[in-house]
């Protein structure tokens, strides 16, 4: 079983600035690796996949990398709206989620 | 547009059961992986299970399995969760979710209370 751990639990960000999310896999998940951002009262939403792929509509300030184990999720420049808990999810093995990590306004 | 309507939650006894359904729309149903995944409250995601387009390759993560059923009707382009055998512990709501390998679309969910 491949168990995915996300860290920061939490990161308290300011509007306009850098926010980076990591998760690391328990071994090896290749590119097989998702983002999603998840707000209260709505469904997640699948902001990257492969690694390092937008989905469809996503804007520019979302980004993502890595590959094997450690993977990042930036977010260049935080709008208000980008305030939410991110998730990433492989699909390489078994489907598995890792803890999220909220972000929060500092 | 790509819709995924949830129904079928709501307040079950333990040891009961419940029959979530999804109705889909704005695709090509039968050409798509399907899945449910849940999130209990103040808790993470967890992927419940997956149906390939035809059924032949169903998957139950292992603390549903021998409890939950995925299953579909394709030509109603519906999914459907049979959850037997509830605990307290499955109080969550409930996604229906178009699976590429990721999930694409989800539903806006539906909620299932286990509690006596």
């Amino acid at each position: 079983e491949i168990v995915l751990t996300q860290s920061p639990a939490t990161l308290s960000v300011s509007p306009g600035e850098r926010a980076t999310l990591s998760c690391r896999a328990s071994q090896s998940v290749g590119t097989s690796l998702a983002w999603y951002q998840h707000k209260p009262g709505q469904p997640p939403r699948l902001l990257i996949y492969d690694a390092s792929n937008r989905a469809t509509g996503i804007p520019a300030r979302f980004s993502g990398s890595g590959s094997g184990t450690d993977f990042t999720l930036t977010i260049s420049s935080l709008e208000p709206e980008d305030f939410a808990v991110y998730y990433c999810h492989q699909r390489s093995n078994w489907l598995a989620f890792g803890g999220g990590t909220k972000v929060e306004i500092k | 547009e790509v819709q995924l309507v949830e129904s079928g939650g709501g307040l079950v006894q333990p040891g009961g059961s419940l029959r979530l359904s999804c109705a889909a729309s704005g695709f090509s149903f039968s050409n798509f992986w399907m899945s449910w995944v849940r999130q209990a409250p103040g808790k993470g995601l967890e992927w419940v299970a997956s149906t390939s387009q035809d059924e032949s390759e169903k998957y139950h993560v292992a603390f549903v399995k021998g409890r939950f059923t995925i299953s579909r009707d394709n030509p109603k382009n519906s999914l459907f969760l049979q959850m037997n055998s509830l605990r307290a512990e499955d109080t969550a709501m409930y996604y229906c979710v178009r699976n590429v390998g990721y999930g694409d679309f989800w539903g806006q969910g539906t909620l299932v209370t286990v509690s006596s």
